[in-house]
């Protein structure tokens, strides 16, 4: 099992430019996260799935926008990326929503804006 | 405000020495804690968990430690491997938040062989 997925692994926009971050897993998980990560800080929730077909904003959705594409893939979106959201972005996935389910997590994507 | 942060941003133990990390909380809600290990250039990893009903969990080299009183959650890692060099962070699940889970900032550990 290659567990969680992410790609690309390094990306570097120009503020403006859009892009869209992958992630896919393979353990059958119902649901999955996105995550980012700012130096001296802890992971922030920007959105999550928690089953196919439903998603729901976390605590930094704004300037994101997400598709649960099917229930192995969840892909997160920048319409016009920002210096702000120049940011390490990980993706995870648990068999259920809930604290009791542990999450994993994918390698990353390391993301900056010009 | 709501926040689960660590008292010491950085740790320098001995191989072989026994490691501390603590976290406090702010947020009486919170009824699940969790530490993450995350080691450079890969995501974190669940490591243990313990809920608010219960003061003790152990695992393998590991022991987390929870005291609602003053809202206070430790990690306790035996015999330090320089394999346990990562940033370590704790995390809170509020009852009422279903999937969020809050993250502290981290702390970094770093073994001396």
């Amino acid at each position: 099992n290659a567990g969680v997925t992410q790609t690309p692994k390094f990306q570097v926009l120009k503020t403006g430019q859009s892009m869209t971050l992958q992630c896919a897993q393979d353990m059958n998980h119902n649901s999955m996260y996105w995550y980012r990560q700012d130096p001296g800080m802890g992971l922030r929730l920007i959105y999550y799935s928690a089953s196919e077909g439903t998603t729901d904003k976390g605590e930094v959705p704004n300037g994101y926008n997400v598709s649960r594409l099917n229930k192995r893939e969840f892909s997160l979106r920048l319409e016009s990326a920002a210096p702000s959201q120049t940011s390490v972005y990980f993706c995870a996935s648990s068999e259920l929503g809930g604290p009791k389910y542990e999450q994993y997590f994918g390698p990353g994507t390391r993301l900056t804006v010009t | 405000g709501e926040s689960v942060g660590l008292h010491l941003p950085t740790l320098s133990v001995q191989e072989g020495d026994n490691s501390i990390i603590n976290c406090a909380y702010s947020n009486s809600a919170s009824d699940y804690f969790i530490w993450y290990k995350q080691e450079s250039g890969k995501g974190p990893q669940f490591i243990i968990d313990i809920r608010s009903n219960m003061d003790k969990r152990q695992g393998q080299r590991v022991t987390v430690l929870l005291n609602k009183t003053v809202k206070h959650l430790s990690l306790q890692i035996a015999a330090t491997q320089p394999g346990d060099s990562a940033v370590y962070f704790c995390a809170e699940n509020k009852k009422t938040s279903y999937d969020k889970v809050i993250f502290g900032p981290g702390t970094s550990l770093s073994v001396i062989p």
